[in-house]
């Protein structure tokens, strides 16, 4: 069983509408939860982070974290071309050492 | 602050040869980490090190070693290199000691074994 799953995608928002991508993971020990953005060619960089239930808002992007569920979602308002990426999940597991990444959702966003 | 640098940026290699993937951080972070990136997958963890001194396996370690003499550098040395190496190498710090610390990655080096 992986750790982190996502759906590969791709996912197609036209510009302008929100974008919802999904994320679970299997560890109900793990603490912490993270989502970067990956650029075709590019290294990963951190959008923003999570770590008690409900939102988390920063500027048109909202964290949604559910323990009981294991579930953690991202949605992107006001969708932009810019936004078109692979979004990857990671979750800090109960031993924070480790981080363990989901394969990533494309994202496709239609000017 | 440069954050996280890796070099080289791109590297061929033949099968049997070794080589050095050189990784540095001035952010004064305790953990360091080591993963691989194949095409349209997540990130596999190959090592890391909680401080200097100390490094542990992740989730793919064979074909790999690691040491971390200094909190700045973690090294990761491939011996003896196969086609199945062939991927993108991605090394990341992070302060550690809590669990709203977020990893920082370097620019990556994408290796070809041939």
């Amino acid at each position: 069983q992986k750790e982190v799953e996502q759906n590969s995608g791709p996912l197609s928002v036209p510009e302008g509408a929100i974008a919802s991508l999904n994320c679970t993971y299997s560890d109900r020990g793990s603490q912490s939860f993270f989502w970067y953005r990956q650029y075709s060619g590019k290294s990963p960089e951190l959008i923003m982070f999570i770590y008690s239930n409900g939102d988390k808002e920063d500027g048109r992007f909202t964290a949604q974290l559910n323990k009981a569920s294991q579930y953690v979602s991202l949605l992107i308002r006001d969708s932009q071309p810019s936004d078109s990426a692979t979004y990857l999940c990671a979750v800090n597991g109960s031993n924070f050492n480790k981080f363990y990444f989901g394969s990533g959702t494309k994202l496709n966003v239609k000017p | 602050n440069a954050g996280v640098t890796q070099t080289p940026k791109f590297r061929i290699l033949k099968i049997g040869q070794s080589m050095t993937l050189q990784c540095t951080q001035d952010m004064n972070h305790n953990y360091m980490y080591w993963y691989r990136q194949d095409p349209g997958m997540g990130l596999k963890l190959i090592y890391y090190s909680v401080g200097a001194g100390i490094t542990d396996k992740g989730e793919v370690p064979n074909g790999y070693n690691v040491s971390r003499s200094t909190t700045e550098d973690f090294p990761l040395r491939l011996e003896l290199a196969a086609p199945s190496q062939t991927s993108v190498y991605f090394c990341a710090s992070s302060k550690g000691e809590s669990y709203n610390s977020p990893l920082h990655f370097g620019n990556g080096t994408r290796l070809t074994v041939t």
